[in-house]
């Protein structure tokens, strides 16, 4: 059984760029969550999607959006960088009913943003 | 989302018993106790959730208070590989999936 994997592992990018981050999520799982974890702090929630539609956002502009497809992987997008953008972007995967105790997380991609 | 207190910081030595408290006085009834773990360089990993009964795995224990306020995980015999931030979440049972985050406890295991 393949985890969840994330690509690219690190990036750079300048501010005011765009990026795309993608997450491939665990075998049978069809939601995909998405956390943004700045250095020393825990993860805060994005969005999450179901089915290709987004279920659920935290506090974040509309700068930040996603995508999921049909076999389930994901895209974190974000438009407009700052500086403040640099974090490890996490992505969960997990199934309606076991994503309520139990989401299975990836390795993370590192984003700076200079 | 209720919110959850845990100290900053534990130290303990390998092969002994860790407790990690975590403080949730707004708990309510629909919510669940849940613990991740983030170790060096990795995502968050789930460890154990529980709703009001203590709950065993093959990581930990987790020991809830009877008023719920409160709870504890416990690992029986730490390793060094159990050095870790560990979170304590508190999830309504018929919410979002999101998970809500707080700083954590940051776990060194001494050789």
């Amino acid at each position: 059984e393949t985890g969840v994997t994330q690509s690219p592992t690190h990036l750079i990018k300048t501010r005011g760029q765009q990026v795309t981050l993608r997450c491939s999520s665990q075998s049978g799982h069809n939601t995909v969550s998405w956390y943004q974890q700045a250095l020393g702090q825990g993860p805060q929630f994005i969005f999450q999607y179901y089915r290709e539609e987004e279920n659920g956002r935290g506090n974040f502009p509309p700068r930040f959006s996603g995508l999921q497809f049909p076999n389930y992987s994901s895209e974190l997008n974000v438009n407009a960088l700052e500086l403040d953008d640099s974090a490890l972007y996490l992505c969960a995967s997990s199934t309606p009913t076991s994503g309520h105790y139990e989401q299975y997380f990836g390795p993370g991609t590192r984003l700076t943003v200079t | 989302d209720a919110k959850t207190t845990q100290p900053n910081s534990m130290e303990s030595n390998e092969e002994e018993p860790v407790h990690l408290p975590c403080n949730h006085s707004t708990i309510s009834g629909t919510d669940y106790i849940h613990w991740y773990r983030q170790l060096p360089s990795q995502g968050p990993e789930y460890v154990i959730h529980g709703l009001t009964s203590n709950v065993n795995n093959r990581m930990a224990s987790l020991a809830i208070a009877e008023d719920r306020k409160s709870s504890t995980l416990i690992l029986h015999r730490a390793t060094l590989r159990d050095a870790a931030v560990y979170y304590c979440i508190l999830r309504d049972v018929g919410g979002a999936q999101k998970l809500v985050f707080g700083q954590g406890t940051r776990l060194t295991i001494n050789p």
